[in-house]
C-alpha cells in the first residue's frame, strides 16, 4: 500500500517568515493531494488541495507544490500569523486515503 | 463541516463496556470514515464503507465494529476488546468520487473511567 512521510514534526517561524512542510510518497498510483490543518481538539479541516496534472496550486498565503516524478509534494506558508500555528497533515490518495503523521506548526509572536 | 454530526463531543467508558460513537451525515456522501487520533499523532483509519451494506476493515479495526445501514449513519463500536480506546475520533465523508477530498466531523473524545 501507500506510504506517506511527513517532514519535519515540529516547525517554528517568526511571525511574518515562512513555513515549508514537505512529504513525499511511494505509490505512484496517488493522483490526489490534499492538506488539512488540525487546530488543538478540532477537526481536520482542508486548507489546500492539488491533483497529479498541476504542478502547483496557490491560495492567497498559501502554496502547494507537486513533483510527480519525484514523488513529493510541499506546502508553502507565506507571511506567517499566530492564527497558522496548527497541525498540518497531508495526504495522499489514489483509491484511497493515506495521511502523514502530521507538522506541529508554531508561529511566535 | 456542518453536514456531518459526531455525538457525543465526549464519553466515558467503563472498563467491560462496549461504546457506540455516531456519525450521521446530511451531505449524500457515499463514503464514510472512521479514524482513531492519540494525542501528538497522525489519523488511523478504522473502518470505512464506500456504499450502504458494505464496509472494510482498515489499518487498526481490532476491538471494533461499525454497521451502515442507512447511507446517512455509519455508528461506531468500540468494544471491551479494545484495551486502549481513549482516544479522539474522528469521522469523515467523502463524495466517494475520486480525488475529491474527505470532510471531517467535530470528534469524540473516549476515555476510560
Amino acid at each position: 500500500g501507500e506510504n506517506v512521510e511527513q517532514h519535519p514534526s515540529t516547525l517554528s517561524v517568526q511571525e511574518g517568515d515562512s513555513a515549508v512542510i514537505k512529504c513525499t510518497y511511494s505509490d505512484s498510483a496517488s493522483n490526489y493531494f490534499p492538506w488539512y490543518k488540525q487546530e488543538l481538539g478540532k477537526r481536520p479541516q482542508l486548507i489546500i488541495d492539488i491533483r497529479s496534472n498541476v504542478g502547483e496550486k496557490k491560495d492567497q498565503r498559501i502554496a502547494v507544490t507537486l513533483n510527480k516524478t519525484a514523488k513529493h509534494f510541499s506546502l508553502h506558508i507565506t507571511e506567517t500569523q499566530p492564527e497558522d500555528s496548527a497541525v498540518y497533515f497531508c495526504a495522499a490518495s489514489g483509491n484511497q486515503f493515506y495521511f502523514g503523521t502530521g507538522t506541529s506548526l508554531t508561529v511566535i509572536p | 463541516d456542518g453536514g456531518i454530526t459526531q455525538s457525543p463531543k465526549y464519553l466515558f467508558r467503563k472498563e467491560g463496556q462496549n461504546v457506540t460513537l455516531s456519525c450521521e451525515q446530511n451531505l449524500n456522501h457515499d463514503a464514510m470514515y472512521w479514524y482513531r487520533q492519540d494525542p501528538g499523532q497522525g489519523l488511523r483509519l478504522i473502518y470505512y464503507s464506500q456504499i450502504v451494506n458494505d464496509f472494510q476493515k482498515g489499518d487498526i479495526a481490532e476491538g471494533y465494529s461499525v454497521s451502515r445501514e442507512k447511507k446517512e449513519s455509519f455508528p461506531l463500536t468500540v468494544t471491551s476488546a479494545q484495551k486502549n480506546p481513549t482516544a479522539f475520533y474522528l469521522c469523515a465523508t467523502a463524495t466517494g468520487a475520486v480525488n475529491q477530498p474527505q470532510h471531517f466531523g467535530d470528534g469524540t473524545r473516549l476515555s476510560i473511567l
